[in-house]
């Protein structure tokens, strides 16, 4: 069965541009997670979506970053506009009804450069 | 809240020695606790989890770890390992309370198989 699915895997910017991720989420999990991994800092979440409705963007570190799920098979995250400081690899992480018991499943990220 | 500590950011083994990664957590509530492993350019994937029951948890590619309440600690282990087990591995925390989603890691531990 597939997995969480991210696009692009790779995207290399110059600041200033306008950046989006894009998630597809495993069928039937209904928590979504977007995490950012710097050697820095390490995985940091940014956001958590339950049935499409984002819970927690406590982690969201800037009003240049914003998420949305539209539907239960989608969701987006921009940054806009896009500075060097936010290359980093996201991931998108998807996790089925039942709560903290159940694991999170990762895509394999967009690994983001900003010039 | 949770924290979790992975007491080697790197360790060096040989192929087919044996190897334990360490892993220290802090909660005031009752945790699950989880270790997944990220191969170089892909996202993380699930080893073994614990959530109630009997303390020695295996997992997936021959790993395995033991809960020790008394001592916080979650430790992953393999007793031979091999050359492709080279990767870097997290440690993760949830609280039992189904309405808590995060998810703690470590910072991880680089785990790396010589010839």
């Amino acid at each position: 069965d597939a997995g969480v699915i991210q696009s692009p895997r790779h995207e290399v910017t110059e600041m200033g541009q306008e950046v989006t991720l894009r998630c597809k989420p495993i069928s039937g999990h209904n928590s979504l997670f977007w995490y950012r991994q710097t050697m820095m800092r390490g995985l940091e979440l940014l956001i958590y979506f339950n049935n499409n409705v984002p819970i927690d963007d406590s982690g969201m570190p800037e009003d240049r970053f914003s998420a949305k799920m539209p539907n239960a098979s989608f969701s987006t995250l921009k940054i806009q506009p896009s500075e060097p400081r936010d290359s980093a690899v996201y991931f998108c992480a998807s996790r089925p009804t039942g709560g903290s018991n159940q694991p999170q499943h990762f895509g394999d990220g967009t690994r983001l450069s900003i010039l | 809240a949770q924290s979790v500590t992975q007491l080697d950011s790197q360790v060096p083994v040989f192929e087919e020695a044996p190897v334990e990664l360490r892993c220290n957590y802090s909660s005031s509530v009752s945790v699950y606790l989880f270790w997944y492993v990220q191969y170089p350019n892909q996202g993380l994937q699930l080893l073994l989890k614990y959530l109630s029951g009997s303390t020695l948890v295996k997992g997936i590619n021959g790993f395995e770890a033991e809960f020790n309440k008394s001592q916080t600690s979650f430790h992953l282990r393999k007793p031979s390992v091999h050359i492709s087990d080279t990767a870097e591995y997290f440690c993760a925390v949830s609280d039992i309370r189904g309405s808590n989603y995060k998810l703690t890691f470590g910072k991880g531990t680089l785990l790396t198989v010589n010839p």
